[in-house]
C-alpha cells in the first residue's frame, strides 16, 4: 500500500459529471493497469499504460513515469461507473504488481 | 475466448477445516497468480507461478497455505486448518509473458470462516 497511494480513497459523483482519479508511486514503476472491481466483486482491466495516455470510450488514463503518477479521468459518468478503482504497478527491481488500497465511486441519478 | 474461471465462487468453514480454489487461467498464459483479498483492502499476491515454476511464495503462510500447478495450465491453492484471519476473497488472475504483462482476474472465491 506505502509504494502505491490512491487518492481519494472515495468518491461520489452525479451522473454526467467528470472526475479523476490518481495514482502516486514511490517506486521506479515501469507500467501500470488500472481496473474496476464490481459490486460482485469482478475485477476488470480498464487500461495497461506504459508511459503515455490511452482513451477508451468515457475513460482516459494517463501515466508518467518521470513524476512518478498515474490518472484516471471518467467523463460523463454514468450509474454503471459505479463500483472501486484500483491501479496496480510493475516497477524496476520488482517481482509481481503492487496493487493501491483503492477508490471507491459512487454514481447517483 | 474465455475468461479465467475460478470455483467454487462461495465456501463457508468453521476454524480448522480445509478448503481447495481451483483455477482455469486464459488459455495461452504462461503466468498465474493468487491474489487474497480482505474486505475493503486491494489484493494482495500470495504466490505466482510462470508456467509449472514458483517464481514468488514469499507472501504465502506456508504453514498452512500451499499452491501448484503441476502442468503448467490450471492450479490449486489450498488452505489446511482455517482461520478467521483468512476470511477473504481469493482471487486468480492470469497474463501472457510475465508479471509485466495485462493482468486477467477471475470472478474470485469468496471464503467464510466462523
Amino acid at each position: 500500500g506505502d509504494k502505491v497511494k490512491q487518492s481519494p480513497s472515495a468518491l461520489s459523483l452525479q451522473e454526467g459529471t467528470n472526475s479523476a482519479l490518481r495514482c502516486n508511486f514511490s517506486i521506479a514503476a515501469t507500467t501500470v493497469q488500472w481496473f474496476l472491481q464490481n459490486p460482485r466483486g469482478s475485477l476488470m482491466n480498464l487500461f495497461y499504460l506504459v508511459p503515455g495516455t490511452k482513451e477508451n470510450g468515457r475513460l482516459k488514463s494517463a501515466f508518467d513515469s518521470k513524476e512518478s503518477y498515474s490518472t484516471l479521468h471518467i467523463r460523463d459518468a454514468q450509474l454503471e461507473d459505479s463500483g472501486t478503482y484500483f491501479c496496480a504497478a510493475a516497477y524496476q527491481g520488482g517481482r509481481a504488481l503492487i496493487f493501491g488500497t483503492g477508490t471507491t465511486v459512487s454514481v447517483s441519478p | 475466448e474465455a475468461g479465467v474461471t475460478q470455483s467454487p465462487r462461495y465456501a463457508v468453514l468453521q476454524e480448522g477445516q480445509a478448503v481447495s480454489f481451483w483455477c482455469d487461467p486464459i488459455s495461452g498464459h504462461d503466468t498465474l497468480y493468487w491474489y487474497q483479498q480482505p474486505r475493503d483492502q486491494g489484493p494482495q499476491l500470495l504466490v505466482y507461478f510462470r508456467d509449472e515454476a514458483v517464481i514468488d511464495n514469499s507472501q504465502l503462510p506456508s504453514d498452512r497455505f500451499s499452491a501448484v500447478r503441476p502442468k503448467g495450465t490450471n492450479s490449486t491453492l489450498k488452505i489446511q486448518s482455517a482461520k478467521q484471519g483468512d476470511t477473504a476473497t481469493y482471487l486468480c488472475a492470469s497474463s501472457l509473458v510475465g508479471y509485466t504483462g495485462q493482468l486477467y482476474f477471475g470472478e474470485g472465491s469468496k471464503l467464510t470462516v466462523l
